[in-house]
């Protein structure tokens, strides 16, 4: 158990829709990142956010958003759901905002299906 | 843009036998590397990590990996496999904190799904 949490476990919806995606990063950590997998992208990096702030985008897609909040948790808001967002999302979190010895923890994991 | 590549889908390997799996890394400055693996309907769990020093880092579950600079490679090994090592590995690379502008996430590879039979 990394102590990172995320929630639900599953989310099946329809296309079009808007989900959201929490995120629980473990004690004491100020950054949060998001990730995609797929099938045909495999893990990429979505976004970061440190201690509130927004960090660094990766390949997120305009339709997808993300905040951190004063508690230190994260929602990554994904809307107009297509059926290719299905995927497994992983949450990550770590002390550093980034840099050497950053170490990131990950999550179980959310996994969407859009239908 | 730091790039890493898994050259092996699949491995089969017999319990009991040794194993390496390959990552290869594009990166222009000091990379930072990592092992993590993902078993079915898991998350991804860190084996190990190299940021400076010492080029072979010893993780969990008797693994280790030897960062080669010349070759741009992170390659992880273990002397003996157990059935429960069957999982998918995946190869990271980190990015330094202000490349870019700002702090990227990891890269990772494809992965390599490792197969062991009994």
């Amino acid at each position: 158990d990394s102590g990172v949490t995320q929630t639900p476990k599953h989310l099946i919806t329809a296309t079009g829709q808007r989900v959201t995606l929490r995120c629980s990063p473990r004690s004491g950590d100020l950054s949060v990142y998001w990730y995609q997998q797929s099938l045909d992208q495999g893990l990429q990096f979505l976004i970061h956010y440190y201690n509130g702030e927004e960090r660094a985008k990766g390949n997120i897609l305009e339709r997808f958003s993300a905040q951190q909040f004063p508690d230190l948790h994260s929602e990554l808001n994904l809307s107009s759901l297509e059926l290719g967002d299905s995927a497994l999302y992983f949450c990550a979190s770590s002390v550093l905002a980034g840099g050497l010895y950053n170490e990131q923890f990950f999550g179980p994991g959310t996994r969407l299906t859009v239908l | 843009a730091q790039s890493v590549t898994q050259p092996d889908i699949h491995i089969t390997v017999s319990e009991g036998a040794s194993l390496e799996l390959r990552c290869n890394y594009s990166y222009g400055a000091t990379p930072y590397l990592f092992w993590y693996v993902q078993s079915p309907g898991q998350g991804l769990q860190l084996l190990l990590k190299y940021f400076s020093g010492d080029t072979l880092v010893q993780g969990i579950k008797g693994f280790e990996a030897e960062f080669k600079r010349s070759q741009s490679s992170f390659n992880l090994r273990k002397p003996s496999v157990h059935w429960s090592d069957a999982a998918e590995y995946f190869c990271a690379v980190g990015a330094e904190e202000y490349s870019g502008g700002g702090a990227d996430g990891l890269t990772f590879g494809k992965g390599t799904h490792l197969i062991i039979q009994p």
